[in-house]
């Protein structure tokens, strides 16, 4: 069954230092997302992703992060200068349709990278 | 969006049926309503979703209430593996996010 894949699973970084998250989605899947979980916390929104522009972000996804597909298969987030609170897991999903076919479709997770800021 | 409402948590013994209801009253006429679940450790996983008419999968069935401001995931034969969080959200043509909220913690008793 296809899935999407996330590397790494555990990422430990110092405050300030740049991370970037990397996910593989299902290979027909047109629209890409970033969410992610502080422990013992709902899951978020931070970005969604199609055509290879952002469509949608949350107020969380401010200037430090970024996302991009740099090969077409890819699809990273960035963050550029790590502070404590962005530890967290940090989940890729990808799902096949677009417009607005989309309510009506299914989204599929990785499972996630743990990112910790020390 | 449209507001939802879960119960924090609920048990279920192994091998019986579980009833998941979420209350959600404010939905529009177009929203589809999806459920997810997370198992401990895990990403959200999709388990089924519908708009009008009550729909089964291999997962679970989905009951929507006629006036649509309600619906009851039901998992058939509950096993220790269904133990997880179950989010029920509304999806609809405003937004491409999947807006989680806290969803029922289902525990399962062997």
């Amino acid at each position: 069954e296809p899935e999407v894949t996330q590397t790494p699973s555990h990422q430990v970084t110092q405050m300030g230092q740049e991370v970037i998250l990397r996910c593989v989605p299902i290979s027909n899947h047109l629209y890409f997302y970033w969410y992610r979980q502080i422990l013992g916390q709902k899951v978020e929104f931070l970005v969604s992703f199609y055509n290879n522009e952002i469509s949608e972000k949350s107020e969380i996804f401010d200037d430090q992060f970024s996302v991009e597909r740099p090969d077409g298969s890819n699809f990273t987030l960035k963050i550029r200068s790590t502070k404590l609170e962005d530890s967290a897991m940090y989940f890729c999903a990808s799902s096949e349709q677009a417009g607005a076919a989309f309510m009506n479709t299914e989204a599929f997770f990785g499972q996630g990278t743990r990112l910790t800021v020390v | 969006d449209a507001k939802t409402t879960q119960p924090n948590s609920m048990e279920s013994n192994e091998e019986e049926p579980v009833h998941l209801p979420c209350n959600h009253s404010t939905i529009s006429g177009t929203d589809y309503i999806h459920w997810y679940r997370q198992l401990p450790s895990q990403g959200p996983e999709y388990v089924i979703h519908g708009l009008t008419s009550n729909v089964n999968n291999r997962m679970a069935s989905l009951a929507i209430a006629e006036d649509r401001k309600s619906s009851t995931l039901i998992l058939h034969r509950a096993t220790l593996r269904d133990a997880a969080v179950y989010y029920c959200i509304p999806r609809g043509a405003g937004s491409y996010q999947l807006t989680f909220g806290k969803g029922t913690k289902l525990s399962v008793i062997p």
